[in-house]
């Protein structure tokens, strides 16, 4: 069971937009910024969206984050064959004093 | 840029220590946390730790008692020891730059390709 909570899975079709959630907890995401990191099959994971909602050089701008509370989203606008991939929140957590990560939502592009 | 590389090796027999290093190359290491992060087959991310170029460390509660992470700024490289392991401990292991100033947090900005580690006798 992760700390941070995600929907295991997510599909659109391409062109679509799509949004992927992430719940937490006053300890984490109340009071601390998220991350979004993208793994595509069989590679390492890939900083996507760091601060809630900054694109790293680099990153499409059809990548956004937002936060709000103890939720933070994750929407791909554009939908490609190539954003299949595996997409995880991240977060420090007061409590635990450490990183904590979301399950992971698989993306499939329909 | 930047790059990070995961060496150590990639079977481990149950009860022994696990140990990794990972080689920066292409940058300093000062200013910067350096993390471990495992995956196991199948399943998501899990945080080890990290420690600041300066040596201060911080583990996951739930590893605490068999980890130590380690820096040699000098030779710019950190390692990982994680002992008393079980087939539980079998996964790809990361290692990533972790930028924090202050309360910012900028993320894991580069990682390392992962180095599958198998624990079996």
């Amino acid at each position: 069971q992760s700390v941070l909570t995600q929907p295991p899975s997510a599909s659109g079709t391409p062109g679509q937009r799509v949004t992927i959630s992430c719940s937490g907890s006053r300890s984490n995401l109340k009071t601390n910024t998220v991350n979004w990191y993208q793994q595509l099959p069989g590679t390492a994971p890939k900083l996507l969206i760091y601060s809630n909602d900054q694109r790293p050089s680099g990153v499409s701008d059809r990548f956004s984050g937002s936060k709000s509370g103890t939720s933070s989203s994750l929407a791909i606008s554009g939908l490609q064959s190539e954003d299949e991939a595996d997409y995880y929140c991240a977060a420090w957590d007061d409590s635990l004093n450490g990183v904590v990560f979301g399950g992971g939502t698989k993306l499939t592009v329909l | 840029q930047v790059q990070l590389q995961e060496s150590g090796p990639g079977l481990v027999k149950p009860s022994e220590t696990l140990s990794l290093t990972c080689t920066v190359s292409g940058g300093s290491m000062n200013s910067y946390y350096w993390s471990w992060i495992r995956q196991p087959p199948g399943k998501g991310l899990e945080w080890i730790g990290y420690i600041y170029y300066s040596g201060s460390t911080k583990y996951n509660p739930s590893l605490k008692s068999r980890v130590i992470i380690s820096v040699d700024t000098a030779n710019t490289y950190f390692s990982l020891r994680l002992r008393s392991v079980t087939a539980a401990d079998t996964a790809v292991y990361y290692c990533a730059r972790d930028v924090r100033r202050g309360y910012f947090d900028y993320g894991m900005d580069v990682w390392g390709q992962g180095t599958t580690v198998t624990v079996s006798s």
